[in-house]
């Protein structure tokens, strides 16, 4: 089927401005993670979901970030009052879990940028 | 705590020449391992993975990577670079005791020259 989606693809928004980054993982794929890569840096773990336990949210860099799902579906990433540094590419991915070393499938990112 | 060490943010082969890029990390218990591919303009996909048995692990277009515990190292090789191999390769590390906490390396942009 269909890989991961992500929406949108790009977003510009203004300092101090609230967003919600959508992440549609792979049809039966437990585990979804979020993931934000800045500019010339390496992957930085934010959260991660994996069936209905909670979630791990050990990677999330302030209260500004926070994160649901619905099921094993749609997760949101939402980011409020919105800093400059938060400008990089998220990125959802999504395996199918339980408990295996699973290959994670990622989506193609959503470019924020935070003016 | 589980850290993951990519040496060298940069690397240059020539085409046909070997490709080395290396990985350490560092965890308290055996840990499963991964290298993924990201080629420009696409997003990451898996290149290969380590889990349990056989050491060194062999994954697409012609890329392989040994684990060694006694170095916890797991670097990844390619005996003849091609041009299309140019891309951001990650290592990461992810602890076999049930998780699914996921640790990237910085990357290593890997550069093949004609």
């Amino acid at each position: 089927g269909a890989g991961v989606s992500q929406s949108p693809s790009n977003k510009v928004t203004e300092k101090g401005k609230d967003v919600e980054l959508r992440c549609d993982p792979i049809s039966g794929h437990t585990a979804l993670y979020w993931y934000r890569q800045r500019l010339g840096q390496g992957l930085e773990f934010l959260i991660y979901f994996q069936g209905n336990s909670a979630p791990d949210k050990s990677g999330l860099p302030s209260d500004r970030f926070s994160a649901e799902r619905t099921g094993e579906s749609v997760s949101t990433l939402t980011i409020q009052r919105t800093q400059q540094e938060d400008s990089a590419v998220y990125l959802c991915a999504s395996s199918p879990g339980g408990g295996r070393p699973d290959t994670q499938y990622f989506g193609p990112g959503t470019r924020l940028t935070v003016l | 705590a589980q850290s993951v060490t990519q040496l060298g943010s940069h690397v240059s082969v020539s085409e046909g020449a070997l490709v080395l890029l290396r990985c350490n990390y560092s965890s308290s218990v055996p840990p499963y391992l991964f290298w993924y591919v990201q080629y420009p303009n696409q997003g990451l996909q898996l290149l290969l993975k380590y889990t349990t048995g056989a050491t060194l692990v062999k994954g697409i277009n012609g890329f392989e990577a040994e684990f060694k515990k006694s170095e916890t190292s797991f670097h990844l090789t390619k005996p003849s670079a091609h041009m299309s191999d140019a891309a951001e390769y990650f290592c990461a590390v992810r602890l076999n005791t049930g998780g699914f906490k996921t640790i990237f390396g910085a990357g290593t942009r890997l550069f093949v020259k004609a």
